[in-house]
């Protein structure tokens, strides 16, 4: 089955850890991203990457890093640096400017 | 950047009840979705429509991309049909990242 998959599905974090998020799709898609969401608000976009080894920031990137190695590939480290990391967390992937399609999420709680 | 606005921000309906909602933008787009995110969380692509009409069943929208704006038509609602609609909105150049609007809450009651 072709698609995205997010794993875990829920993360706990104590405070001062870096957790990373794994995302990873088999639909041969040239670019990824990630999203923010928060309880009640729209998706923000946290970074987004067009070719492999290459990503640039979104619009809420401080506290966040990325790597793009491998095309199939898009992992998304919350930093220590980030003072508000709950939230619900969201990855994509499109050809281009055509339809993104989503994972099921990552939710992460800071204890 | 660009700026995107749905209403309303809530709708309750009657099962069977017909709904429109609205998505306005602020500038040319190379690229509209509408997505309903189900009660968990998962964002299931309802059309890719950045001009022009198209149909799914129940469901159709309709994008009049030279006055910015987009509609998603809800006919014959049903209870699953409730959760959150979302617009987003990619305006072009040389990135692809998507703009979302705030969301329309639907709760359809039995």
């Amino acid at each position: 089955d072709g698609g995205i998959t997010q794993s875990p599905k829920y993360l706990f974090r104590k405070e001062g850890q870096n957790v990373t998020l794994s995302c990873e799709q088999n639909l041969n898609h040239d670019a990824m991203y990630w999203y923010r969401q928060d309880p009640g608000q729209g998706l923000r976009l946290i970074y987004y990457s067009q070719i492999v080894n290459d990503f640039q920031k979104g619009d809420i990137a401080e506290g966040y890093s990325v790597s793009r190695e491998k095309k199939e590939s898009f992992p998304l480290t919350v930093t220590s640096a980030q003072k508000n990391p709950t939230a619900f967390y969201l990855c994509a992937s499109s050809i281009g400017h055509d339809t993104q399609y989503f994972g099921p999420g990552t939710r992460l709680t800071v204890l | 950047g660009i700026q995107v606005e749905q209403s309303p921000p809530d709708l309750i309906l009657q099962e069977g009840a017909n709904s429109t909602l609205r998505c306005n933008f602020s500038d040319s787009v190379n690229n509209l979705q509408w997505f309903h995110q189900n009660p968990w969380g998962q964002l299931i692509n309802l059309f890719y429509i950045p001009s022009g009409t198209k149909q799914n069943g129940r469901l159709s929208a309709t994008t009049v991309a030279t006055e910015r704006y987009s509609l998603l038509y809800i006919s014959s609602s049903q209870t699953t049909d409730s959760g959150v609609y979302f617009c987003a909105v990619d305006s072009g150049g040389s990135n692809y990242k998507l703009t979302f609007g705030k969301g329309t809450l639907l709760t359809v009651n039995p």
